[in-house]
């Protein structure tokens, strides 16, 4: 069932330094991934995808790492501002194309 | 381009009231669909439509209805709300399956 109140798990980080957020996926038959980044208040907004022919991709400041072994998936934001802060989820498409978020880590930036 | 844009903003429902929450893109997506978010947690699909006239159910699909009959709208319908539903309701829309999704700002509702 739900838990009313659960804390997302938190990630405190000063500026500057690098940021590495961790997510676990449960379908090894999932073959695309996207990180959302969202801001309190705001809808999420696409970050980087990666496809599962793939083992690292990387956009501007970000770098996203897939390990199929381990089904973990990994987001790398190099120089991390302030503006930075925000919730960040990772998403798997499964078997039936339907999109499925995680939970989500909470990235607080120090400055 | 407006992107996806949701109406209302913010809405109080009384227990067994129904009501729409309107979705609309102006990206000529085909794939779109409806996503519950409650605190601290991800989102979680509703239901979709991979395009004008078809509709499918996502993770929690109980007690709303959807309709696509234009590519451009996707409205979610609430038939008779329950104070389970408070939550905030996010729009999506993607070039096709597997690709990019474009959320919408939210509309976050209330049933007391």
């Amino acid at each position: 069932g739900e838990s009313v109140g659960l804390h997302l798990p938190t990630l405190s980080v000063q500026e500057g330094d690098n940021s590495i957020i961790n997510c676990a996926y449960s379908n090894s038959a999932s073959d695309y991934f996207i990180w959302y980044k969202q801001e309190s208040g705001k809808g999420p907004q696409f970050i980087i995808d990666i496809r599962s022919n793939m083992d690292k991709r990387q956009g501007q400041r970000v770098t996203v790492l897939l390990n199929k072994t381990v089904k973990h998936l990994s987001l790398q934001i190099a120089a991390t501002q302030p503006g930075d802060s925000a919730v960040y989820f990772c998403a798997e498409y499964n078997q039936g194309g339907k999109l499925i978020f995680g939970q989500g880590t909470e990235l607080s930036v120090k400055p | 381009n407006a992107g996806v844009t949701q109406t209302p903003k913010f809405q109080v429902l009384k227990t067994g009231q129904s009501m729409t929450l309107q979705c609309a893109q102006d990206m000529n997506h085909e794939y779109m669909s409806w996503y519950r978010q409650d605190p601290g947690m991800g989102l979680r699909l509703i239901h979709y439509s991979v395009g004008a006239g078809i509709t499918d159910q996502g993770e929690v699909p109980n007690g709303y209805n959807v309709s696509r009959s234009t590519t451009e709208d996707f409205p979610l319908r609430l038939l008779s709300a329950a104070p389970s539903q408070t939550s905030v309701y996010f729009c999506a829309s993607s070039y096709s399956n597997k690709y990019e999704q474009y959320f919408g700002p939210g509309t976050r509702l209330t049933v007391t």
